[in-house]
């Protein structure tokens, strides 16, 4: 069965790091892209990060370019967002998603929370 | 940026109605839309991709149309496991957006 499991959230000052971890089974990781998305409380969906199948290439949304770093290691089958600078307004659940076709987010992980309060 | 405009809001229905949402492009997407499915709680789920083609498992009862600039979502038959929040998303160049979701309610 094709998974992705997050973990990391939590609660963090602003200005403070925390980082993300998407643990992938089921499928050869080093085949697919693979993104992050978040959902602020009451929001909609924001496409974060995509990160190509060797690490080669990384995109970023405007919101978080300069602050957020995406990775990857293919032999721990995982994915990782590092979150620097954070601040209120990145509070949100975190997804992360594979990559498939061109291009669609097929699975989704159940997502983790990342709260940024004093 | 490509802006994504999604209505209604919210909706309510009811079982066995036909539901249908509507998503805009601010520009030419071609048929680069995606529709998922948000459940409180749940992974989010992919129904259709690239506009009209329904993700494998999905019920026939979802279906999606058009391209360019005007998108609409359809599900048939509207059943109690339906009730969630429904966001369109385009691919055809970066930044990927999403609508802002159609939340349908019984």
């Amino acid at each position: 069965e094709v998974q992705l499991v997050e973990s990391g959230g939590g609660l963090v000052q602003p200005g403070g790091s925390l980082r993300l971890s998407c643990a992938a089974s089921g499928f050869t990781l080093s085949d697919h892209w693979m993104t992050w998305v978040r959902q602020a409380p009451g929001k909609g969906l924001e496409w974060v990060a995509n990160i190509k199948q060797d690490g080669s290439e990384a995109y970023y949304g405007d919101s978080v370019k300069g602050r957020f770093i995406i990775a990857r290691d293919n032999v721990r089958n995982s994915v990782y967002l590092q979150m620097n600078s954070l601040r209120v307004e990145d509070t949100a659940v975190y997804y992360c998603t594979r990559i498939c076709g061109v291009w669609w987010f097929d699975p989704w992980g159940q997502g983790t929370l990342v709260t940024v309060s004093s | 940026d490509i802006q994504m405009t999604q209505s209604p809001s919210s909706l309510s229905a009811s079982v066995g109605d036909r539901v249908t949402i509507t998503c805009q492009a601010s520009q030419d997407i071609k048929n680069y839309l995606n529709w998922y499915q948000l459940k409180p709680g749940k992974a989010p789920k992919l129904l259709i991709y690239g506009a009209s083609s329904l993700q494998s498992g999905v019920p026939s009862r979802f279906s999606g149309g058009g391209s360019g600039t005007y998108f609409t979502f359809t599900i048939s038959t509207l059943q109690p496991e339906d009730i969630a929040t429904y966001y369109c998303q385009h691919y055809d160049d970066l930044p990927w957006s999403f609508g802002q979701g159609t939340k349908v309610e019984v």
